[in-house]
């Protein structure tokens, strides 16, 4: 099976901050690689397909690149609405596998 | 508006078997591949299985497979979850989600799950 490991953990910042959060896979699996946001109690958002697509109507300040092994998720000016759990998925090969998750939280 | 709706939780004891209901709405359902996730309370998400659009092909995370059978019924745009022989660490909330084809900048089709449920919740306590 894939691994995909993800940093950090969590983090906290502040509102304007810009963040990265990392995403490695165990072996190559091009730009099969996802990116959702989960927000408590609710069900996970897709925000990036295929390691850089932004889904319509995710806000620009959001970015993703990366192929191969490492892939990054981008806000380039953090807003409260954005203070959530992140999440990598690749769809590579089944068992489709998804990371541990990144906490983002308001310094 | 497009829409996926799970039902069927509930609180079972182990061993017990327990069937989850997913119906779609607002797109044609028979078109897509159809995913279960689950979240352990205070966890990540774990994918569980996938079922082609057309029932042809079915893919298992290895935690459960022998155990959970995915199926789909295109006629009722209903997907399903059969769970059996449950164990305590089966205790998760359920999702449902669609898959969706994307392209990558060099026009590569990737894959991702677009459309999600609100969640079933799962309890298999004594």
């Amino acid at each position: 099976d894939i691994q995909m490991t993800q940093s950090p953990s969590s983090l906290s910042a502040s509102v304007g901050d810009r963040i990265t959060i990392t995403c490695r896979a165990s072996q190559s699996i091009t730009t099969y690689l996802n990116w959702y946001q989960q927000k408590p109690g609710k069900a996970p958002n897709l925000l990036i397909s295929a390691a850089s697509s932004l889904q319509d109507g995710v806000p620009s300040r959001f970015s993703g690149s990366g192929s191969g092994t490492d892939f990054t998720l981008t806000i380039s000016s953090l807003q409260p609405e954005d203070f959530a759990t992140y999440y990598c998925h690749q769809t590579y090969n089944p068992p489709q596998t998804f990371g541990q998750g990144t906490k983002v939280e308001i310094k | 508006q497009v829409q996926l709706v799970e039902s069927g939780g509930g609180v079972v004891q182990p061993g017990r078997s327990l069937r989850l209901s997913c119906a779609a709405s607002g797109f044609i359902f028979k078109n897509y591949g159809m995913h279960w996730v689950r979240q352990a309370p205070g966890k990540g998400l774990v994918w569980v299985a996938t079922i082609w659009f057309d029932g042809s092909d079915k893919y298992y995370g290895d935690s459960v497979k022998g155990r959970f059978t995915i199926s789909r019924d295109n006629s009722k745009n209903t997907l399903y979850l059969q769970m059996s022989n449950l164990r305590a660490e089966d205790t998760a909330v359920y999702y449902c989600a669609r898959e969706n084809g994307f392209y990558d900048r060099s026009g590569s089709q990737r894959n991702a799950l677009d459309i999600w449920g609100q969640g079933t919740m799962v309890t298999v306590s004594s």
